[in-house]
């Protein structure tokens, strides 16, 4: 498996401000994807991060809310845009693709964002 | 959406017991994985079980893949107070990407 980490673990945010959510893998990885859990729920698909173009969104989700990057095969990062409450969840990051365990998919510790 | 259904929703077992997860899911799959979570922590990769293959174990973890009925099961042996989670499936109904569940509660008493 990989060491997957994510910045920061948790935060508390007030309503219309942006926050950015990065996401570390010690390896290469062929897919990376970002995920929502709202509380006391199951997790959501948000997106398939691209290495290098425009991230695949989920129904539901926009890039104007969820503005995602990928710039190499080990790191992207998750924005949060114009927060709500309603925003308040854990968000995840996970990668697929990794030497030897290509199907298995991995996640990260997740991020705790509460939105006031 | 969700791609799967778990069932029972939550579950409540003594220490010792076996407890019983079962997933079904809509559409054809090529892997299907199982993960815990620990209160709301990260997930935690138990499994995966692929289309053509009926059965899996892991220490005190066994699933079982029916693709017949688009179903699958979690058993975990000699459950321990420290297996108290939320248990997913996850499938990958539409290729290199998975989709949840929506999960089971454990917990084990001591």
């Amino acid at each position: 498996s990989a060491v997957i980490s994510q910045k920061p673990s948790r935060d508390i945010c007030q309503r219309g401000t942006s926050l950015t959510i990065q996401c570390q893998v010690d390896s290469q990885v062929t897919m990376m994807f970002w995920y929502r859990q709202q509380p006391g729920q199951s997790l959501t698909l948000i997106a398939t991060a691209n290495q290098g173009s425009e991230a695949t969104y989920e129904s539901g989700f926009v890039i104007d809310k969820f503005p995602i990057s990928r710039p190499n095969l080990t790191f992207s990062t998750l924005t949060v845009s114009n927060m709500s409450p309603e925003d308040s969840s854990i968000y995840l990051c996970s990668v697929t693709g990794l030497a030897g365990f290509t199907d298995t998919q991995y996640f990260g510790p997740g991020t705790r964002l509460t939105v006031l | 959406s969700q791609q799967g259904e778990e069932d029972p929703q939550a579950l409540s077992i003594q220490e010792g017991e076996n407890a019983t997860m079962n997933c079904s899911y809509k559409t054809s799959i090529n892997n299907l994985q199982w993960y815990r979570q620990n209160s709301g922590r990260g997930l935690v990769h138990l499994i995966l079980i692929r289309s053509n293959e009926r059965e899996k174990h892991s220490g005190r973890l066994r699933v079982t893949l029916d693709t017949s009925k688009k179903s699958s099961s979690l058993l975990i042996t000699a459950s321990r107070a420290a297996d108290t989670a939320s248990y997913f499936c996850a499938t990958d109904a539409w290729g290199y990407k998975y989709i949840f569940g929506t999960g089971t509660r454990l917990k084990v008493l001591a």
